[in-house]
Order: C-alpha cells, then structure tokens, then sequence
C-alpha cells in the first residue's frame, strides 16, 4: 500500500465551527506532513511530526491544531478559522525526516465561510 | 518565492512538442527532486537528482542540475495532453527535515 488518504475530500464550515481532517497511511513511514496550498501557488509547510512528535510548527495560527494519535494517523483540527483560511490541505508522508521523496495524498479542499 | 523560482509560470505547447522548466534555488542542497500536481489534487513525485548528478533520465523525463548556478531543468519530450498539469521543484534540507517548493510552473498539453 503506497497510498496517502485524506478525509473529507471537501469541507465548508463557518467561523465558528469546529472539525477535523484526518490523514492515514500504512507505508510505515515515520515522518508526516501538513501543507497549506493556495491556488496556483506552491504547497505552504504547516507541520511536521516525527516518530509521532511534532518537530516544525511553521508559526501556524492557534486555530490550527495537530494531533498524531498514532505512526498511521495524522490530524488537523481546525476552530475559528477565517475566510482567508480557505485553501487545498495536503498531507504528506516520508519513510523519515531525512529520507528524499515524500508521498502526498490528494487533499481536503476547505472553504470557509 | 520560498526557495527558489521556476520559469515559465506557464507554457502552453502542442501534443508532440517537447516542454522544458527550469528551476532555481538559494541554498546548498543533497538533492533536488520534481513533482507532478493535476488541478487540486495531491504531488506525486517525478524524479530526484542529487547534488552530484548532472543528467538524469526517466522515461520521457530529462532532468539536468547545475550547482554552480543553483538551478535544474525539466524536460518532457513528445508532450502528450494527459502531462497537463503543475510541475514543482523542491529541495530537501536534511537537517530541517523539511521540503522548499519552488514556485512551479502550469504546462498545457493541446491535444
């Protein structure tokens, strides 16, 4: 199984909402990724876990919060966001920090509103 | 950009063509390596040179990486529709633990 899933596929929620998006994979990999992306711009580094710790918060708001509960699941719960938080969510695993090719999944489409 | 710019941001060519990208990037690197990004979907992972390559081949992929220069191309020969899409390159910094995308350029196929 060389796969990344992501759930929902499409998520619109109001300022005031809160939910979740969920990342698994079963390669075994050790190090998972989120990433913001606007449209037509490049993918943004939010998080990284290693060995289920976070290692990087790339100074992301408070209204994102990550969580890895195990090697296999990564999550990014999401509270008060803003309009402008509206983006691709992309999650990304690599066999760890330091190993070269990443395996991206194909990513929540948030809108808020 | 984050770490480096990609040019053209688009470019637009005939099925049969031949599309070449470049990149550039700032800071010393391991390696390099190009993805794959269809309309609003996830990366998939193209080709990774290393810093000690010149010229690598994978199918209808060409890459080549100049360091003195801090910059790589891409090439894609006898373009089909179907390799419409947004290509990126990114550096792995090792230490970081972490990817830099360059800024990517858009190619359209016409078939």
């Amino acid at each position: 199984d060389t796969e990344v899933t992501q759930t929902p596929k499409h998520l619109v929620m109001g300022m005031t909402n809160k939910k979740s998006l969920k990342c698994e994979q079963h390669m075994g990999h050790r190090a998972m990724y989120w990433y913001k992306q606007k449209a037509k711009k490049p993918p943004e580094l939010m998080f990284v876990y290693s060995y289920e710790k976070l290692s990087i918060n790339e100074s992301v708001p408070s209204r994102f919060s990550p969580e890895c509960p195990n090697s296999s699941l990564l999550n990014l719960h999401l509270h008060a966001l803003q309009p402008e938080d509206s983006a691709l969510y992309l999650c990304a695993s690599r066999r760890t920090e330091s190993y070269n090719e990443q395996f991206f999944g194909p990513g929540t489409r948030l809108t808020v509103l | 950009s984050q770490q480096g710019e990609e040019d053209p941001q688009a470019l637009s060519i005939q099925e049969g063509e031949n599309a070449t990208m470049n990149c550039s990037y700032k800071t010393s690197i391991n390696n390099l390596q190009w993805y794959r990004q269809n309309s609003g979907r996830g990366l998939v992972h193209l080709i990774l040179i290393r810093s000690n390559e010149r010229e690598k081949h994978s199918g209808r992929l060409r890459v080549t990486l100049d360091t003195s220069k801090k910059s790589s191309s891409l090439l894609i020969t006898a373009s089909r529709a179907a390799d419409t899409a947004s290509y990126f390159c990114a550096t792995l910094n090792t230490n970081a633990g972490k990817s830099t995308f360059g800024d990517g350029t858009t190619l359209t196929v016409k078939p």
